[in-house]
């Protein structure tokens, strides 16, 4: 069971937008900055969003972060065949001092 | 460029002791931070523990009793070190930088910037 409460799977159809939500509480998501992942099957995840909303270079401005109270939001648009992978939020626990992570979401396209 | 590389023993005996170094190249083994990161095979990820400033640590509260991460300053490696696994830490095993972004006193900006490409350590009898 993650601390944080991610959709299991989403799905749209090419060039359509999907937006994945990542749920906390005020001791986590709430007052610490999110992160987002993309990993591919056999692969070590790879930083997609940092600091809620801003991304690393490389990262096209297809992928979007915000965050709002106690959940974030990470936006794909123009979704591609490539973009198919599993996605994972993460940011820290300020009570317990410790990373936490989401349990995943699984994007497909149609 | 950062690059991480984990090393360790694929598989062992429930009741023993997991030992894994991350080589690290590119980056700063005594003024970054570094991580622990793991995920079961076909679940999520996991967040072990990470060290920082040199020796502090912290861990994620369901493991704390039975792990440690400490660095090797002249090796420009970390290691973890997790004692009586059982089947349930079977897991791909990642090391990352955490980079530490602006945040007000008391609020945390941390996030992994730099993976390893994992590890899997099979816990079998």
């Amino acid at each position: 069971q993650s601390v944080l409460t991610q959709p299991p799977s989403v799905s749209a159809a090419p060039g359509q937008r999907v937006t994945i939500s990542c749920s906390g509480s005020s001791s986590n998501i709430g007052n610490n900055f999110v992160s987002w992942y993309q990993q591919f099957p056999g692969t070590a995840p790879k930083l997609l969003i940092y600091g809620n909303n801003k991304r690393p270079s490389g990262i096209p401005d297809r992928f979007s972060g915000s965050k709002s109270g106690t959940s974030a939001t990470l936006g794909i648009t123009g979704l591609q065949s490539g973009d198919e992978a599993d996605y994972y939020c993460a940011t820290w626990d300020g009570i317990v001092s410790s990373g936490v992570f989401g349990g995943g979401t699984k994007v497909t396209v149609l | 460029q950062v690059q991480l590389q984990e090393s360790g023993p694929g598989v062992l005996k429930p009741s023993e002791t997991l030992s894994l170094t991350c080589s690290v190249s590119g980056g700063s083994i005594t003024t970054d931070y570094w991580t622990w990161i793991r995920q079961p095979p076909g679940k999520g990820l996991e967040w072990i523990g990470y060290i920082y400033n040199f020796g502090s640590t912290d861990y994620n509260p369901s493991l704390k009793s039975r792990v440690r991460i400490s660095v090797d300053a002249s090796n420009n490696e970390f290691s973890l070190r997790l004692t009586s696994v059982t089947a349930a830490d079977t897991a791909v095993y990642y090391c990352a930088r955490v980079k530490v972004g602006p945040a007000y006193s008391g609020t945390y900006n941390n996030y992994f910037d730099s993976w390893g490409q994992g590890t899997l350590v099979t816990v079998s009898s």
